[in-house]
């Protein structure tokens, strides 16, 4: 399976945009790029997927490098709520693990007030 | 739709005593996922159907592991017998997957909190 790659942690001020990188030099042609976080006692949630152009939603923005390689999840305002892990993951459109959906150790990350 | 349901919330059981873990998908979705997490371990991923059919259940620990799917709307993962070791949160989680990668986002459950002591 393709993997990724993250920091373990980051941090980031309350009301500060937050970048939160994702490395997949191994990705494939039909992987889509999906985030998710996981809030504390909470199950994961879904946050945004793309393929291939720059997304945007009420939660978030997903920018996917030129090469597909690398991606970024920007948070434009953090706030004390987004703190939690965020999982990148590489889902098979087609192929052997067609529909897989593979968890990371994730970015855990922290908001300060 | 109420979302992923799972039950029960929290099982507590003795070591050696079977335990039936049960999912309802959300209506119309395809993939159903069973999820194990632990500190030491995260969450990993046990097995998945696609349309009641196991595609990948090579993350299933040990073969006191089983997982059915006797229709769309319904799921058990099932221990039998249980350990200390079992001891996690299961997660089950559903989606739909398309080509177009629309409308695939997974769906989680709340979750079961296990405890075999």
């Amino acid at each position: 399976d393709a993997k990724t790659t993250q920091p373990n942690s980051m941090e980031s001020n309350e009301e500060e945009p937050v970048h939160l990188p994702c490395n997949h030099s191994t990705i494939s042609g039909t992987d889509y790029i999906h985030w998710y976080r996981q809030l504390p006692s909470q199950g994961p949630e879904y946050v945004i997927h793309g393929l291939t152009s720059n997304v945007n939603n009420r939660m978030a923005s997903l920018a996917i490098a030129e090469d597909r390689k690398s991606s970024t999840l920007i948070l434009h305002r953090a706030t004390l709520r987004d703190a939690a892990v965020y999982y990148c993951i590489l889902r098979d459109v087609y192929g052997g693990s067609q529909g897989n959906l593979i968890f990371g150790k994730g970015t855990k990350l922290s908001v300060k007030p | 739709d109420a979302g992923v349901i799972q039950s029960p919330r929290h099982e507590v059981t003795e070591m050696g005593q079977e335990v039936t873990l049960r999912c309802k998908p959300i209506s119309g979705h395809d993939y159903l996922f069973w999820y194990r997490q632990t500190m030491m371990r995260g969450l990993e991923l046990l097995i998945y159907f696609n349309n009641n059919v196991p595609i990948d259940d090579s993350g299933m620990p040990e073969d006191r592991f089983s997982a059915k799917m006797p229709n769309a709307s319904f799921s058990t993962l099932k221990i039998q017998p249980s350990e200390p070791r079992d001891s996690a949160v299961y997660f089950c989680a559903s989606s739909l997957l398309d080509v177009m990668g629309t409308g695939d986002e997974a769906f989680f459950g709340q979750g079961t909190r296990l405890t075999v002591v």
